[in-house]
Formats: structure tokens, C-alpha cells, sequence
């Protein structure tokens, strides 16, 4: 059964503090996995889509890497408004489901 | 243009009501999907819909019943809905169904 475990939980920076989220997967021939940020109240916003270890991808602050088991979102030098949740979803070569992990609660303090 | 757009923002609605929300996306993607989310839960996929064909539906209670007119255009129908139901309802589209899917702002759903 395809799984998308994200860790962790919850997450408080202090702003310029560096870190990174994690999301691991099993899935029957990883199609794409996906990165989105989700503000209380909204649609998530898409980020990333990885497909092949290896590959990574940067935008701004934020950095996403791939291996055949995991994925980390890289956030460089945060601030405030980086704070959100930030889901990660993968999807497999079996049908057109995405599956989505429980995200990362990211509180960046001022 | 990387929009998808959804009405109505939100919808108060009785359990006997008969309510739509549409969404709808201009960027020619082919595949478009209905996601239903729970606060502080991750969204979980109801529908999707492949060159306007049904080709997913969740074991979604008949009281969501999709429609998609066009490649554009996606509409979810209510009847008879329950307070479980309520939900922050997410429309979101891609060129493909292995491709990157774009997120709209979602319909806040309220069923007293």
C-alpha cells in the first residue's frame, strides 16, 4: 500500500534559523512526488514536483531533494512568512490517486 | 496563467438544500480533481475526472454527485447533506494525471 509519512510534526524556528522536513514514501513505481505549502483557510500552493532520485529543485529559500525512499524540503535562512503547513504527496505508477502526507506545522518566530 | 478558481468562496447550506460549487481552469490541463479537507488533516481525494471522464470516484457518498461540462469547467452537486460534511472543498487541475496539480482557494462548506 503506497504511504507518505511526514516528520515532523511540527516544527519552531527562530528567523535565519536553517532546517529541514522530512517525507518518506513507499509507493509502487513513484510517478511524481510533490511538494505544496498550505496557508490556514486556503488551497495548498504548489511548490516542487520531483520525479527521478537524484533531482532537486530550488525556489528562493526553499530546496527540495529526492532519493528513492525520502524527500527533505532544504529552508534556508527562514522568515516570518514562511510559516505554514507543508504537505508532501506522492503518486504511482497504479492509477491517478495522489497520496498526501499529514504535513509539517512550520512556525518561524520573528 | 497558473490559476484554478472556485465559487463560491463559501456556502452555508441546510441539510435538504441543493447546492454547486464550480471551479474552473484556463490552462488546458485535461485532468481535474475534487478533494475534500478536514481542518488539520491533509486533503483526501473524492473525485477525477480525465479528458471530461469520470476515471476515479472514492467510494463517495452518492450525495456528491460530479459533473464536468467541458475540459474547463468541473462541478460538484450537493443534495442532502450532512454536518459531517463540512469541509473546506479543494478543486485542483493538471496537464496530466502524472503531472504537477494545481490547488484553487477552495469552497468553505458549512452544512447546518
Amino acid at each position: 500500500e503506497d504511504q507518505v509519512t511526514q516528520s515532523p510534526e511540527a516544527l519552531r524556528l527562530q528567523e535565519g534559523e536553517s532546517s529541514s522536513l522530512n517525507c518518506s514514501y513507499t509507493v509502487s513505481g513513484l510517478r511524481g512526488l510533490f511538494w505544496y505549502r498550505q496557508d490556514p483557510g486556503k488551497g495548498p500552493e504548489f511548490l516542487f514536483t520531483l520525479y527521478s532520485a537524484g533531482e532537486e529543485k530550488e525556489k528562493e529559500r526553499l530546496k527540495a531533494t529526492l532519493t528513492k525512499k525520502e524527500s527533505f524540503l532544504h529552508i534556508t535562512a527562514p522568515k516570518p512568512e514562511d510559516s505554514a503547513t507543508y504537505l508532501c504527496a506522492v503518486q504511482g505508477n497504479r492509477d491517478d490517486k495522489i497520496i498526501f502526507g499529514k504535513g509539517t506545522r512550520l512556525h518561524i518566530l520573528p | 496563467d497558473t490559476e484554478v478558481t472556485q465559487t463560491p468562496k463559501h456556502l452555508v447550506m441546510g441539510m435538504t438544500n441543493k447546492k454547486s460549487l464550480k471551479c474552473e481552469q484556463h490552462m488546458g490541463h485535461r485532468a481535474m480533481y475534487w478533494y475534500k479537507q478536514k481542518a488539520k488533516k491533509p486533503p483526501e481525494l473524492m473525485f477525477v475526472y480525465s479528458y471530461e471522464k469520470l476515471s476515479i470516484n472514492e467510494s463517495v457518498p452518492s450525495r456528491f454527485s460530479p459533473e464536468c461540462p467541458n475540459s474547463s469547467l468541473l462541478n460538484l452537486h450537493l443534495h442532502a447533506l450532512q454536518p459531517e460534511d463540512s469541509a473546506l472543498y479543494l478543486c485542483a487541475s493538471s496537464q496530466d494525471r502524472g503531472t504537477s496539480k494545481f490547488f484553487g482557494p477552495g469552497t468553505r462548506l458549512t452544512v447546518l
